[in-house]
């Protein structure tokens, strides 16, 4: 069983369109997080929940919105998107607050031209 | 939030010992140390935490002096299946840092036969 799953895995869409990513981890974690890694490998994170409340919002553009439907689900919508945007989405969760080990999907590489 | 300095890559040769040393001067008295692995096109994987001296797990050691202002992953004999990125975070136990997991650029470590 996959314990962090991302769908899509790839996404390629033009620019102006809003898009979502779909996050969803089985491991019963109460926190879940948003992260970005551009083209350097940097990883930055974007935003966390825990237990369905948002808890991190770091300097993001408002055209990025989480939802967190329950617990189990964290789901990334991007409105009107821009090349810069381009970049591959981790979504990860802990079981946790706290110094926690993440757990990690494996990334939507988001490509908009 | 510590900043961590990390070699930007490693080569070694199979059944080598790889010492990836990481510097994080600005630690404080409740933060935390640890490791991650990140293979192409996946998600981090947790590796490693400590906070002092020395911890071992099935995959890894982790050496930090007692003055904590560097730490040392050491991986005993890879292979070829441990080329991947190792990224050292600092985790903050502080109310504000907390869940912020800042990732650095990592450390490419290839292994050739």
């Amino acid at each position: 069983d996959t314990a962090v799953s991302q769908t899509p895995k790839y996404l390629v869409t033009q620019m102006g369109n809003d898009k979502s990513i779909k996050c969803e981890q089985n491991l019963g974690h109460d926190t879940m997080y948003w992260y970005k890694q551009d083209s350097k490998k940097f990883l930055k994170i974007m935003f966390s929940y825990n237990n369905k409340e948002l808890i991190i919002n770091e300097t993001v553009p408002n055209r990025f919105s989480p939802k967190s439907p329950d617990k189990a689900h964290l789901n990334l919508h991007i409105n009107s998107l821009e090349l810069g945007d381009s970049a591959v989405y981790f979504c990860a969760s802990s079981q946790a607050r706290g110094v926690v080990a993440l757990h990690f999907g494996n990334g939507t590489r988001l490509t908009v031209t | 939030l510590a900043k961590t300095t990390q070699p930007i890559s490693m080569d070694s040769y199979e059944g080598q010992e790889v010492n990836i040393t990481c510097s994080h001067n600005n630690i404080a008295t409740n933060d935390y140390i640890t490791w991650y692995q990140q293979f192409p096109s996946q998600g981090p994987r947790f590796i490693i935490q400590g906070y002092k001296t020395k911890v071992t797990n099935e995959v890894a050691s982790l050496f930090i002096p007692a003055d904590r202002k560097s730490s040392t992953l050491s991986l005993p004999r890879v292979s070829l299946s441990d080329t991947a990125v190792y990224y050292c975070l600092v985790d903050s136990m502080t109310t504000d840092s907390w869940g912020k997991f800042q990732f650095g650029a990592g450390t490419q470590v290839v292994v050739t036969p």
